[in-house]
């Protein structure tokens, strides 16, 4: 089974640039997270997607971070425009069925250094 | 408000012997913990999942207990192997919570 695909790897932007990260879940899962995590720190939750609409973003910084998924399938996150506290890793994960309880499955993740 | 607390330190053990990690909660009722692996330059994977009504989980060479009195789990890898060295991160979530919260984790190096 393949697992979760992120992309591109690696980014260095400057600041007040943007960025997008692309995301492709393990096949049939239908709730897809973003995580943000910063060196030292455990991932924190960005936004949650059940198929193709949100169901927690609360703590997603709304002016700048965005994210989509459309289909319910691939997703994409932005940044526009970035600032240095956003460099960090940007994990993506999935899940079967968003229960709780229910094993996350997470991508190697995109790491971010803005300058 | 609601923190979690893993080893603030890295911990060092020698191969063989048994490697015991702390994760501490405060301000949680959490229905269920969870703990991952995190390997350099790589996503957490699931390792081990442990109910409130549960004291105990084995899987193999990994023991998790949860004692919701000491708001505490222990997380422990029985005859530990160079292998074993990662980082180790606890997440919760409470029982209405679709999100899981994780530690900032503890980074395990098993000597040999």
């Amino acid at each position: 089974e393949a697992g979760v695909a992120q992309s591109p790897r690696y980014k260095i932007i400057e600041k007040r640039q943007s960025v997008a990260f692309w995301c492709n879940p393990i096949s049939g899962h239908a709730t897809l997270y973003w995580y943000q995590q910063i060196l030292g720190q455990g991932p924190k939750l960005l936004i949650q997607f059940q198929n193709n609409g949100v169901v927690d973003d609360s703590q997603l910084p709304k002016d700048r971070f965005s994210a989509e998924r459309l289909k319910g399938v691939d997703s994409t996150l932005k940044i526009q425009p970035a600032k240095l506290e956003d460099s960090a890793v940007y994990l993506c994960a999935s899940s079967m069925t968003g229960v709780p309880m229910e094993t996350q499955y997470f991508g190697p993740g995109t790491r971010l250094l803005v300058l | 408000s609601q923190k979690i607390e893993q080893n603030s330190e890295a911990l060092n053990i020698q191969e063989g012997k048994t490697a015991t990690l702390t994760c501490n909660y405060t301000n949680y009722s959490p229905a269920y913990l969870q703990w991952y692996r995190q390997d350099p330059g790589r996503g957490p994977v699931f390792l081990l999942l442990i109910r409130e009504n549960e004291k105990e989980k084995r899987k193999e060479r990994l023991k998790v207990t949860f004692d919701t009195t000491l708001k505490q789990s222990l997380f422990h890898i029985t005859a530990s192997q160079p292998a074993d060295s990662a980082t180790y991160l606890c997440a919760l979530a409470s029982g209405s919570a679709r999100q899981l919260t994780f530690g900032s984790g503890t980074q395990l190096t098993v000597l040999p």
